[in-house]
């Protein structure tokens, strides 16, 4: 089946830095979103990307739809504490409904 | 997008017994999708409810131990059979956001310990 890397798998960074996170996979991918999950919630989507190149925007959120379409990143720019949370990746395949997510990036924000 | 209200939202149960969660959309969505995160873990997919038809199962998830029911188009449930300890997980019910934005709306989830 389809596997997602994520990394990292957590960072601790300054408030006010930058921050990087990606996702590659072991085949091509449709569609890629990106999700935060707060302790105690369900993960809300952040951003949807469909398709290759695509370069997106959400406040200080952007994310890549990699041209290979086995990869995605996302970036957070000057951090701030309520950045705090873990971030998915998740993928779908062309002509399946099926989302895979990958293992996720905790990210910690020291104020 | 469509609201998502998942109960309980935790709750703790003996081995053995089971547990349904209810999952209520605002809206009339075609498939409903119930996943399981385990501590410290990603999303697994247990299985796609569609309604007026038998839920489809992943690989490594049976209907004996996890029966789900779809009765209508904003409702569904699933029954966490004859739990034990390894049960304990976070699950989450999702639907498709809506039928302009693409990606998929999450409930807030019920926590589960089995003891």
């Amino acid at each position: 089946g389809q596997q997602l890397n994520q990394s990292p798998q957590s960072m601790f960074i300054q408030e006010g830095e930058d921050v990087s996170m990606n996702c590659t996979s072991s085949s091509i991918f449709n569609t890629w979103l990106w999700y935060k999950q707060d302790p105690g919630e369900g993960p809300v989507l952040l951003i949807a990307l469909y398709k290759a190149g695509e370069l997106t925007s959400n406040g200080r959120l952007t994310a890549q739809f990699g041209i290979t379409r086995k990869d995605s990143f996302l970036n957070i720019s000057a951090s701030i504490p309520s950045d705090v949370g873990i971030y998915f990746c998740a993928g779908q395949a062309r002509g399946y409904q099926k989302v895979t997510f990958g293992i996720g990036t905790k990210l910690q924000v020291i104020p | 997008s469509a609201v998502i209200s998942q109960k309980p939202s935790r709750d703790i149960c003996q081995r053995g017994t089971s547990l349904t969660i209810q999952c209520q959309v605002d809206s009339q969505v075609t498939m409903m999708f119930w996943y399981r995160q385990q501590p410290g873990q990603s999303l697994t997919l247990i299985a796609t409810a569609n309604q007026g038809s038998e839920a489809t199962y992943e690989s490594g998830f049976v209907i004996d131990k996890f029966p789900i029911s779809r009765p209508n188009l904003t409702f569904s449930t699933l029954t966490v059979s004859n739990m034990s300890p390894e049960d304990s997980s976070i699950y989450l019910c999702s639907v498709e956001m809506d039928s302009v934005n693409y990606g998929y709306t999450f409930g807030s989830g019920t926590r589960l310990t089995v003891v």
